[in-house]
């Protein structure tokens, strides 16, 4: 169960779009469409931000989408804002059954 | 408002025993398969172990598995990780997370508890 790989970090100017991208193996990301995506906060509880490689929950910003290319899947930010300072971590169902996260991804607003 | 509640985080010496409990409200419990996901201090999130609604699946991470224990009362409406011969490195906010739907698995998890803080220290 080796977590999945995601950058350390990425940055961006505010209203640009940046991509953080999340590989795994033909035995998660690449075999199920279950990958999702979570925003936290410095001292907060994870937040759902994309579910289903590319499903929003109600309420969260279209400026959230997710997409997923074979082993890899991506969460684009787009019109980036100073409140999407955040890390990021993306998760994929396996094939024995169990959940893998991302090393997660620190997001910084320039 | 739909929530869960943590608690029973501590200071324990490693090789020690911790339970945690997570109590929900406002939704359905017995419907909904949940989870345990902690955050090591200076690390990422680690997915730990998720039960189904009937206690029918439970599966752990290889780290956890024969150490730790999930389990449920939905009449309750609680869940909770039995924790032994805890190591140093098993430091961390735990928190409970509810999956997105009781009807369809999406293996996503949308209702977090605030967190309860498990510190493994001699």
């Amino acid at each position: 169960q080796s977590a999945l790989t995601q950058p350390a970090s990425v940055s961006g100017s505010p209203g640009r779009s940046i991509t953080i991208s999340c590989t795994g193996t033909s035995s998660d990301v690449g075999r199920y469409n279950y990958v999702s995506w979570y925003q936290q906060h410095p001292g907060k509880a994870p937040k759902l931000i994309i579910y289903e490689v590319n499903n929003r929950p109600s309420g969260v910003s279209y400026r959230f989408s997710g997409s997923k290319s074979g082993n890899t899947a991506s969460l684009t930010i787009s019109g980036l804002q100073a409140e999407d300072e955040a890390d990021y971590y993306c998760t994929s169902y396996t094939s024995i059954s169990t959940r893998v996260f991302g090393g997660g991804t620190k997001v910084t607003v320039l | 408002e739909v929530q869960l509640v943590e608690s029973g985080g501590g200071l324990v010496k490693p090789g020690g025993s911790l339970t945690l409990s997570c109590t929900a409200s406002e939704f359905s419990f017995s419907r909904y398969s949940m989870n345990w996901v902690r955050h090591s201090p200076g690390k990422g999130l680690e997915w730990v172990s998720s039960i189904s609604s009937t206690s029918t699946y439970i599966y752990y991470a290889d780290s956890m598995k024969g150490r730790f224990t999930i389990s449920r009362d939905n009449a309750k409406k609680t869940l909770y990780l039995q924790m032994t011969s805890l190591r140093v490195d098993d430091t961390a906010v735990y928190y409970c997370a509810r999956d997105l739907s009781s009807d369809v698995d999406y293996y996503a998890t949308d209702v977090w508890g605030q967190g309860t803080t498990v510190t493994v220290s001699s």
